[in-house]
């Protein structure tokens, strides 16, 4: 699978947009880009995922660049329960998520 | 519409006891993972399994460790005769279909004293 890089950490102010950066320029044709999170002690929860085209659903919008390189993904209005470990993943549309060590993130009020 | 239940949430054992780590699918998910969380390391992919068969098993030890998926019940991770390094959060996840969107269940804390 492909190798991602994200920073490993950011914050954001409450109620402004997160913009939480990937990249994965070795991303071969076939695989996707899926984002989870995890909050402090609790499982992983899907955020979103995409292939080639932007996506956009109720919790977030990712934004995958034309040649694919890279990705970002969009929390619109973050807030204090946002505060968790995202995770960037690139792989095949199948079961096998290989997950990094992250981006954490801090919403701050 | 229950998501992914997992139990014990936290279970203690001593050295050398067995650990029994349940897990219950969404409805209407017939595919079933296991992944292992150790300390200050990200999620590994362990086993996938479907009812009554293992189809993948390529993340687990090779020694200790079991899986099943009966017809009947949920799926069990067991671990046998555990050590300290066994000690990790076990997360359970499910699918309607081995390409689809795989949630995750609260997962389950193993401490080995």
């Amino acid at each position: 699978d492909a190798k991602t890089t994200q920073p490993p950490s950011m914050d954001c102010a409450e109620g402004r947009a997160a913009n939480l950066p990937c990249n994965h320029s070795t991303i071969s044709g076939n695989e996707y880009v899926y984002w989870y999170r995890q909050i402090h002690s609790q499982g992983p929860q899907y955020i979103i995922h995409g292939l080639k085209n932007n996506e956009t659903n109720e919790m977030a919008s990712l934004i995958i660049t034309e040649d694919r390189k890279s990705s970002t993904l969009i929390l619109p209005h973050a807030t204090l329960r946002d505060t968790a470990v995202y995770y960037c993943i690139v792989g095949p549309n199948d079961y096998k998520l290989s997950f990094g060590a992250g981006t954490t993130v801090t919403v701050r009020a | 519409n229950a998501g992914v239940m997992q139990n014990p949430r936290h279970l203690v054992r001593r050295r050398g006891q067995e650990a029994r780590l349940r897990c219950s699918p969404m409805k209407g998910h017939s595919h079933v993972y296991w992944y292992r969380q150790l300390p200050e390391e990200g999620l590994k992919f362990m086993v996938y399994l479907q009812k009554e068969n293992i189809i993948d098993e390529s993340g687990m030890p090779k020694e200790r460790f079991s899986a099943e998926f009966p017809k009947e019940g949920p799926s069990i991770l067991r671990i046998q005769q555990v050590v300290r390094g066994d000690s990790a959060a076990y997360f359970c996840a499910s699918s309607t279909d081995p390409g689809n969107t795989i949630y995750f269940g609260e997962g389950s804390w193993l401490t080995v004293v």
